[in-house]
C-alpha cells in the first residue's frame, strides 16, 4: 500500500531535549515537505526536499532542521525544543518534475507537545 | 507566492450539492489550482486538480472560471462522509514554485442529516 509513515504519532517532551520526528515513503517520491499546523494559521511549511541531498527552507523552517540522504526518508529534526514547537506536524510526498499531477500524499501526522 | 481565498465555513444537506468557491485573482499561467481535504484527525488528502478546462474525478467536479481567477469545487451529493476542511491551493511548475506550497485556513464544511 502506499502510504506516509510518520513516527512517533504523539510525543510530550520537554524544553531543550532533542527529537527526531522520522517520515519515510514507499512511493519512490523525488519530492518531500514537512508542514506544521496550528489553530487559526493553517498549514504551514517547514522545510522541502526535492530530491536527495537537496533541501530548502519553508515558510517557518527556525528551530528545525532536516536531512536528506535517503530518498525515502526525510526526518525533522528539533535540537532544543521550545513550547512554541507544540504542534501537529505532517509530512508529505510528491512525484517529482516530470508530471504534471503534483498529487502531495500526506501522513497521518504527529502530534508534538513541549513543556 | 500566488494567493487563494476561501469561505471560512460553509455548510450543507446530506445529498444535496456543494459548491465551494475559491478565488485566486493573483494567479500565473503556469499554476495550477489543487484541491485538498482534510477529515477530522487525519492529514490532508488530494482531492482533485486542474489548470483550464473543467474536471471531473470519482470524488468532485472542478469549474475553473475562463479568466482563471476564480474556481468551484463541486460535490455532486453531500454525504455526512463528506464534511472537512476543504483547502483550494495553487501550485506552480517545478521550474516556478512548485515546491513551495502554502495552504490557508480552508473552508470548514459541515453536512447537516
Amino acid at each position: 500500500e502506499a502510504q506516509v509513515t510518520q513516527n512517533p504519532r504523539y510525543l510530550i517532551t520537554v524544553t531543550g531535549k532533542k527529537l527526531t520526528v522520522t517520515c519515510s515513503q514507499n512511493m519512490n517520491h523525488e519530492y518531500m515537505s514537512w508542514y506544521r499546523q496550528d489553530p487559526g494559521l493553517g498549514l504551514r511549511q517547514i522545510y522541502y526536499s526535492m530530491n536527495v541531498e537537496v533541501t530548502d527552507k519553508g515558510d517557518v523552517p527556525e528551530g528545525y532542521k532536516v536531512s536528506r540522504k535517503e530518498k525515502r526518508n526525510f526526518p525533522l529534526i528539533l535540537e532544543s525544543p521550545s513550547p512554541n514547537q507544540t504542534s501537529l506536524y505532517f509530512c508529505a510526498s510528491s512525484p517529482s518534475r516530470g508530471t504534471n499531477t503534483g498529487e502531495l500524499f500526506f501522513g497521518e501526522g504527529s502530534r508534538l507537545t513541549v513543556l | 507566492d500566488a494567493k487563494t481565498t476561501q469561505p471560512n465555513s460553509m455548510e450543507s444537506n446530506e445529498e444535496e450539492p456543494v459548491h465551494l468557491p475559491c478565488n485566486h485573482s493573483t494567479i500565473s499561467g503556469t499554476d495550477y489550482i489543487h484541491w485538498y481535504r482534510q477529515l477530522p484527525s487525519q492529514g490532508p488528502e488530494y482531492v482533485i486538480h486542474g489548470l483550464t478546462s473543467n474536471v471531473n474525478n470519482r470524488m468532485a467536479s472542478l469549474a475553473i472560471a475562463e479568466d482563471r481567477k476564480s474556481s468551484t469545487l463541486i460535490l455532486h451529493r453531500a454525504t455526512l462522509r463528506d464534511a472537512a476542511v476543504y483547502y483550494c491551493i495553487l501550485r506552480g511548475t517545478w521550474e516556478t514554485s512548485g515546491s513551495r506550497l502554502t495552504f490557508g485556513e480552508g473552508t470548514q464544511l459541515t453536512v447537516n442529516p
